[in-house]
């Protein structure tokens, strides 16, 4: 199985800070890279695919690099909306494994 | 608009059965690769099986030969049969849709249905 490691596990920011979620992968996953938010109570939701791809709808504050192992998620910009919880995930082979959370919390 | 509605959770003593559905509109279950997807309390997402458009499944180890993905085109509902539960099967679990581009990310997710195994 694919190991997805996330950094950091949690994270404090003020609105306007820019922050920066990595995720590693045990071995190469290409660009079958996706970044969720997840909010309480509801569904993840997509905000970038295939590593760098802004998924429709998503403020362009938020943007995906990498490619291979090693891949981030920044937003540029914070906003209140924002703070919740980002996981990365691999869609690159079954069993298809997520990164255990990033928390970003108000500082 | 997509919507998925999962329904069937609640509470099973251990080693008892449940099914969950997942009730589409706006999108052909069968057409898709549709996937399970669950979050146990104050762990994080785990994959559990998918369905893809031909009809074959795979299935998290955790869960194989226990649990049962299937779909109703009639119906354009997608379930999940799950039996011999334990205790680590307690969570809330979503289905999605997969992205039908080459990423295969999940860009539809129902609201999620609870499932809790205790005696």
């Amino acid at each position: 199985d694919i190991q997805m490691t996330q950094s950091p596990s949690s994270l404090s920011a003020s609105v306007g800070d820019r922050v920066t979620i990595t995720c590693r992968a045990s071995q190469s996953i290409s660009r079958y890279l996706n970044w969720y938010q997840r909010k309480p109570g509801k569904a993840p939701k997509v905000l970038i695919y295939a590593a760098s791809s802004l998924q429709s709808g998503v403020p362009s504050r938020f943007s995906g690099s990498g490619s291979g192992t090693d891949f981030t998620l920044t937003i540029s910009s914070l906003q209140p909306e924002d703070f919740a919880t980002y996981y990365c995930q691999q869609s690159y082979s079954t069993p298809y494994t997520f990164g255990q959370g990033t928390k970003l919390e108000i500082k | 608009e997509v919507q998925l509605v999962e329904s069937g959770g609640g509470l099973v003593q251990p080693g008892g059965s449940l099914r969950l559905s997942c009730a589409a509109s706006g999108v052909t279950v069968s057409s898709n690769y549709m996937s399970w997807v669950r979050q146990a309390p104050g762990k994080g997402l785990e994959w559990v099986s998918i369905i893809y458009s031909g009809g074959s499944t795979d299935y998290a180890d955790s869960v194989k030969g226990r649990f049962t993905i299937s779909r109703d085109s009639s119906k354009n509902t997608l379930y999940l049969q799950m039996s011999s539960l334990r205790a680590e099967d307690t969570a809330v679990y979503y289905c999605a849709r997969h992205s039908s581009g080459w990423d295969l990310a999940f860009d539809y997710w129902g609201q999620g249905t609870l499932v809790t195994v205790s005696s």
